[in-house]
């Protein structure tokens, strides 16, 4: 399988900490992207990184990107309570289709 | 504006039923994707199309799974002679060009097969 892994499965911090989850992934990519998803349903883009970035910023998310060692890190800075949801990285797969291939995701909860 | 959107919702069929997932992708998108997310399987693809034509059909995990998308727009994937394998949350996204853009997906459609 192309799955990429995340890690860790879940994850449970009290509001206002950090929260950090990490990607692999198997191939070359062109760029990398990380999606959250709440009860089970429609996924909401955060945030993409090209394969020629290491970091990225955008509110309260940092993404870093490694492509020599195929990871990437998601942090989440001052998280919410609203926060809690599945984390999941995704890579496209390159060729004319941009398919993405997901990572097996992160369960985050953020307790009040 | 307006988002991806997909109907029904929820849909439960009996074995051996076909069924049919519709997808309105968002104004303008030429590319537009089904995946499925199953407990066993995670988020998988299944179908890509670029305009009416669909030149990755690889995810399809039988022939008894096809698509189409008319008028570049609206996408519709059937289930054949479904099976409780086939139970899971269909995904329908679509991208503005396919090339290397983000992929902004619907709330899915949740099929369970009795």
């Amino acid at each position: 399988s192309q799955q990429g892994e995340e890690d860790p499965q879940a994850l449970s911090i009290q509001e206002g900490e950090n929260a950090t989850m990490n990607c692999s992934y198997k191939t070359s990519i062109n760029n990398l992207q990380w999606y959250r998803q709440n009860s089970g349903r429609g996924l909401v883009h955060l945030i993409l990184i090209r394969s020629n970035e290491r970091e990225k910023h955008s509110g309260r998310l940092r993404v870093t990107l490694d492509t020599s060692k195929k990871s990437s890190s998601l942090l989440i800075t001052a998280s919410r309570a609203a926060d809690t949801a599945s984390y999941f990285c995704a890579t496209d797969a390159g060729g004319a289709t941009n398919k993405l291939i997901f990572g097996t995701g992160t369960l985050l909860a953020v307790q009040p | 504006g307006a988002g991806v959107s997909q109907s029904p919702s929820n849909k439960v069929t009996e074995k051996g039923k076909d069924v049919e997932l519709r997808c309105d992708p968002i104004s303008g998108h030429t590319a537009l994707y089904w995946y499925r997310q199953s407990l066993g399987q995670g988020l998988e693809f299944l179908i890509y199309f670029q305009g009416n034509s669909a030149p990755d059909k690889s995810g399809l995990p039988s022939d008894r799974f096809s698509a189409e998308r008319t008028g570049g727009s609206v996408s519709t994937l059937t289930i054949q002679r479904t099976q409780q394998e086939d139970s899971a949350v269909y995904l329908c996204a679509s991208s503005l060009t396919g090339l290397l853009g983000t992929q902004y997906f619907g709330p899915g459609t949740r099929l369970t097969v009795l």
